[in-house]
C-alpha cells in the first residue's frame, strides 16, 4: 500500500525566511505532484515532477524530487502573506490515481 | 480549453436522505474521471475513478456509489446518507485530449456536504 508523508504539518514563517517542505513515500513512482489549496477552496497545481532529478521552479518556490530516495522538497524562498495556503503532495501510480500527503498549513506572518 | 464543473457547491442533508453530485468535463474526450473526499483539516481520499463510460473502480467501502453515464459526466450517490459522508468532495480529470491535459489531474471547485 503507497503511504505518503509530509512533514511538517503545520508551518509558521515570517516573511522574507526559508523553509522546506518534505514529502516521502513509500513505493516506487514516476509522477509527483504539488497542490495548493486555499481555505474552502479546490486544489491548484503548482508543480509536477516527472523523472529523478527533476527540479521545477514558479516564482518564490521550487519542487524537486529524488526517485531513488522516494523523496520530494518544496522550497519557499523569502516568503510572503500571499503564500499562505495548504500545500499537498500527491504521488501518481497506474491510472494516475493519486495518493495524497496529509498536507503542510502554511501560514506566513509580517 | 477544459473546463471542470461540479454541483451544488454547498448542500445540507439529513441523515437517511439521498444524494446526487454530478461532475462533467468540457473540452476533451475519453478522460479518466476521479471522486475524492476531503474530511475537514485532512488530506484527499481518492473514493472512485473511471477511465470510461459505464467503468467505475471503487477504492474504499463506503456508503457511496459512482457512475458514468456518458464520457464527460461522472456522478457520485448515495441512497441513504450517514454522519460520516460529511464533507468536501472533489471531482478531477486527467488525460484525455489537448495540450493541457497532460500529466495534470484537474480538481472541479468541490461540493461541501453537511450531514446533520
Amino acid at each position: 500500500e503507497l503511504k505518503v508523508e509530509q512533514n511538517p504539518l503545520f508551518l509558521s514563517m515570517q516573511e522574507g525566511k526559508n523553509y522546506t517542505i518534505y514529502c516521502n513515500y513509500s513505493t516506487t513512482s514516476d509522477r509527483l505532484y504539488w497542490y495548493r489549496q486555499d481555505p474552502g477552496k479546490s486544489l491548484e497545481s503548482l508543480f509536477v515532477l516527472l523523472s529523478n532529478g527533476a527540479v521545477k521552479q514558479e516564482g518564490r518556490l521550487m519542487a524537486s524530487l529524488d526517485t531513488k530516495a522516494r523523496l520530494s522538497t518544496l522550497h519557499i524562498t523569502a516568503a510572503v502573506h500571499d503564500l499562505s495556503a495548504t500545500y499537498f503532495c500527491a504521488v501518481g501510480n497506474a491510472g494516475n490515481m493519486l495518493t495524497f500527503g496529509g498536507g503542510t498549513r502554511l501560514m506566513v506572518k509580517p | 480549453s477544459q473546463t471542470i464543473h461540479q454541483w451544488p457547491a454547498t448542500l445540507v442533508q439529513p441523515v437517511g436522505s439521498p444524494l446526487s453530485l454530478e461532475c462533467t468535463v468540457e473540452g476533451t474526450s475519453n478522460p479518466n474521471l476521479y471522486w475524492y473526499r476531503q474530511a475537514a483539516g485532512r488530506g484527499l481520499q481518492l473514493l472512485f475513478y473511471s477511465v470510461g463510460i459505464g467503468q467505475i473502480s471503487s477504492e474504499v467501502p463506503q456508503n457511496l456509489s459512482a457512475s458514468r453515464p456518458q464520457d464527460r459526466q461522472f456522478i457520485l450517490s448515495s441512497k441513504k446518507l450517514l454522519l460520516s459522508d460529511s464533507g468536501f468532495y472533489l471531482c478531477a480529470w486527467y488525460g484525455g485530449t489537448g495540450v493541457l491535459a497532460k500529466n495534470i489531474q484537474y480538481f472541479g471547485a468541490g461540493t461541501r456536504l453537511s450531514v446533520l
